[in-house]
């Protein structure tokens, strides 16, 4: 079975500083890498998949198969950047989405 | 842009009560699921729906769940008895393609509180 592991709930950094959420999976097979983003108040939104390789909103994430880890980082936390983080995972079929438990990020002005 | 909407926002019910939970994924989507999110805890998989029947569901999904696609347009999830642990933010997402890569779009979520 697969699993994803967010160790850290909460996790307050200073505007400016560097962010670096933790994610690490288990699961046999090749998964499919993803970040959600929840802002305050705001429905669950995709923010960017390991296959896409691409940076959203100044995040990017690197897929290091041999830790199983997909950490999500920046280089300079915005304010605006405050909200829950979830780390997901698909492993193919009809596409289950298998969720962390997800780190809230607090950036402090 | 399109966006999955469900309603009501907040549900409050009496344990034993059956519950239906609506969805309107986005209209050109073809698949469409329901996680749950219990308070403090994460979000998870109940089942999936396609072609008008079940393609996965979840240990969580048992006997007292059901889902329905009555038209072009809802998707819902029936909860027959409710039981205290049912309480929990209820997502329906919708996406275009099986393909494993494609994006899943949820919807706000039902605050679904048992009594």
């Amino acid at each position: 079975a697969q699993r994803v592991t967010q160790p850290e709930k909460l996790l307050s950094v200073f505007k400016g500083a560097p962010v670096e959420l933790k994610c690490n999976y288990s699961y046999s097979g090749s998964p499919e890498l993803f970040w959600y983003v929840q802002y305050s108040r705001q429905r669950l939104q995709l923010l960017l998949r390991h296959i896409s390789r691409e940076s959203i909103k100044g995040f990017t994430a690197d897929l290091n198969k041999g830790e199983t880890s997909f950490h999500l980082k920046k280089p300079f936390a915005q304010e605006e950047d405050s909200a829950m983080y979830y780390c997901a995972l698909t492993t193919g079929g009809y596409q289950k989405v298998t969720f962390g438990t997800g780190t809230k990020l607090q950036v402090i002005p | 842009e399109p966006e999955v909407t469900q309603t009501p926002s907040h549900q409050v019910t009496q344990m034993g009560q059956e519950v239906i939970l609506r969805c309107v994924p986005i209209s050109n989507h073809l698949y469409f699921y329901w996680y749950r999110q219990i308070l403090g805890q994460k979000v998870e998989f109940l089942v999936s729906f396609y072609n008008n029947e079940i393609s996965e569901k979840s240990e969580i999904f048992d006997d007292q769940f059901s889902v329905e696609r009555p038209d072009g347009s809802n998707f819902t999830l029936k909860i027959r008895s409710t039981k205290l642990e049912d309480s929990a933010m209820y997502f329906c997402a919708s996406s275009t393609s099986r393909d494993r890569v494609h994006e899943q779009f949820f919807g706000p979520g039902t605050r679904l509180t048992v009594l």
